[in-house]
């Protein structure tokens, strides 16, 4: 079955340094995966997604995530954090893989980033 | 393009009734599913719709049912709810069913949140 982790519940980080929200994956074939960011009484906004090809990704925003296939990763990062970053991120792998016919997404348990001015 | 909207986006509602949520995917987006995010389970899949036909179904309990209509537009609908149906429902559109080279990312609403007393 595919799964994500996040191991962190919460990373505090000062404005101006660089990120990182980790997340790691388990699945069979390919992976599909995704982040997506939430604000308090907001859905849910897409920041990026790996499909195949290069292991950073570049997203909105500034975020860029780097796929690490003998490690099972697939963290988010930022240079320069800010304020406004602070939100709920959630890590996601599409069920099925590469190839399967479904959108189902399983979503990782959530990282709170707080950025402190 | 206007995003994904759902309507109401609030609810109250008390335990035995039902209760149906709308959703109005991305003009052209034809895949359609719904998420339930509660803060104890995460955010779990309930089900997915496409050209009008459920594709994919989540561990969810009967009384939980949706549609989609010929114009794309979903709803879902639970019956005798319980308190633990107490949830932010996102629904989320994407263009296309399968994935492949050219990703399929979804778009997520506002979501309705549902409080059951």
């Amino acid at each position: 079955a595919q799964s994500v982790a996040q191991p962190e519940d919460q990373v505090n980080v000062a404005e101006g340094n660089p990120l990182t929200v980790k997340c790691t994956y388990s699945v069979s074939g390919n992976p599909y995966l995704f982040w997506y960011v939430q604000y308090p009484n907001r859905g849910l906004q897409f920041l990026l997604k790996y499909i195949t090809g290069d292991n950073l990704v570049k997203g909105s925003y500034g975020f860029e995530a780097e796929f690490n296939k003998s490690q099972t990763s697939f963290h988010l990062k930022k240079p320069s954090a800010l304020v406004s970053d602070s939100a709920l991120y959630f890590c996601a792998v599409r069920d099925g893989g590469y190839g399967g016919a479904t959108n189902k997404l399983i979503f990782g348990t959530g990282t709170l980033l707080a950025v402190q001015p | 393009k206007a995003g994904v909207t759902q309507t109401p986006r609030y609810l109250i509602k008390t335990r035995g009734q039902q209760v149906t949520l709308s959703c109005s995917p991305i003009s052209g987006h034809r895949s359609v599913s719904w998420y339930q995010q509660t803060p104890g389970q995460g955010l779990q899949f309930l089900f997915e719709y496409f050209s009008e036909t459920q594709r994919n179904k989540g561990n969810f309990p009967g009384r939980f049912s949706g549609r989609q209509f010929s114009n794309s537009r979903s709803e879902m609908n639970v019956s005798t709810l319980e308190l633990g149906d107490s949830a932010l429902y996102l629904c989320a559109s994407s263009l296309r069913l399968a994935g492949g080279p050219r990703g399929n990312e979804q778009f997520f609403g506002p979501g309705t949140r549902l409080t059951v007393l």
